[in-house]
């Protein structure tokens, strides 16, 4: 099975900072990595898909990057509605098992 | 609008067999390469995917809990059935079902690639494990 792995665990940021995140697989999974965002209580909300292309209605200061076992999600300036937990996973193989990073909680500084 | 809603028990016993049901609207899973996941999350920790179902009733399963998952579709319910056997304490968490959706991009403007992205996902049932 293809491991997924994120650093750091969590993170703590001031408005305006620019935050990045970053998501490790343990073999090659060429751009089939998706990132969501998770605020307490509420459904994981998908952020971007094929490791860079963002979801409709995402605010363009989340970007992704990456191929193959590396990959950054970046938020340019941290808005006080970013503060969540961020989470990576793959979609590779066919059908594509979907298995999650262990998560990156970005707190207030 | 697309929407997926999980219903079943809120408290099982262990060793006890959990059936939890997602109920979607909006979409098909005729569709092609449409799926259903189901994915959980114990309190205060990651995200865990169990299962899926696509279209052509493909299903996968969780490699750690595939003995004990089974996905199926009641097409003409529209929904989609996980069932885990053996229930137990860890296993208390929020269950949820979402979409998995193909996002298509073309390479070299002819081959179709297709991206898996769970895009709509429902609200989540809490299941706890408790004698």
């Amino acid at each position: 099975d293809i491991q997924m792995t994120q650093s750091p665990s969590s993170l703590s940021a001031s408005v305006g900072d620019r935050v990045t995140i970053t998501c490790r697989a343990s073999q090659s999974i060429s751009s089939h990595l998706n990132w969501f965002q998770q605020t307490p209580g509420k459904a994981p909300k998908l952020l971007i898909y094929g490791a860079s292309i963002l979801q409709s209605g995402v605010p363009s200061r989340f970007s992704g990057s990456g191929s193959g076992t590396d990959f950054t999600l970046t938020i340019s300036s941290l808005q006080p509605e970013d503060f969540a937990t961020y989470y990576c996973q793959h979609s590779y193989s066919s059908p594509p098992s979907l298995t999650f990073g262990g998560g990156t909680k970005v707190e207030i500084k | 609008q697309v929407t997926l809603k999980e219903s079943g028990p809120v408290l099982v016993k262990p060793t006890e067999t959990l059936m939890l049901t997602c109920t979607i609207s909006g979409f098909s899973l005729s569709s092609p390469r449409m799926g259903v996941s189901w994915i959980r999350q114990p309190p205060g920790k990651a995200l865990e995917w169990l299962a899926h179902i696509f279209s052509d009733d493909e299903k996968s399963y969780s490699t750690s809990l595939k003995s004990r998952l089974t996905v199926s579709e009641d097409t003409s319910k529209r929904q989609v059935v996980l069932t885990m056997t053996n229930m137990d304490p860890v296993d208390t968490a929020t269950y949820y079902c979402a979409r998995v959706y193909p996002y298509v991009t073309m390479v070299q403007g002819v081959v179709p690639l297709y991206y898996y992205g769970l895009d709509v996902w429902g609200q989540g049932t809490t299941v706890t494990v408790s004698s």
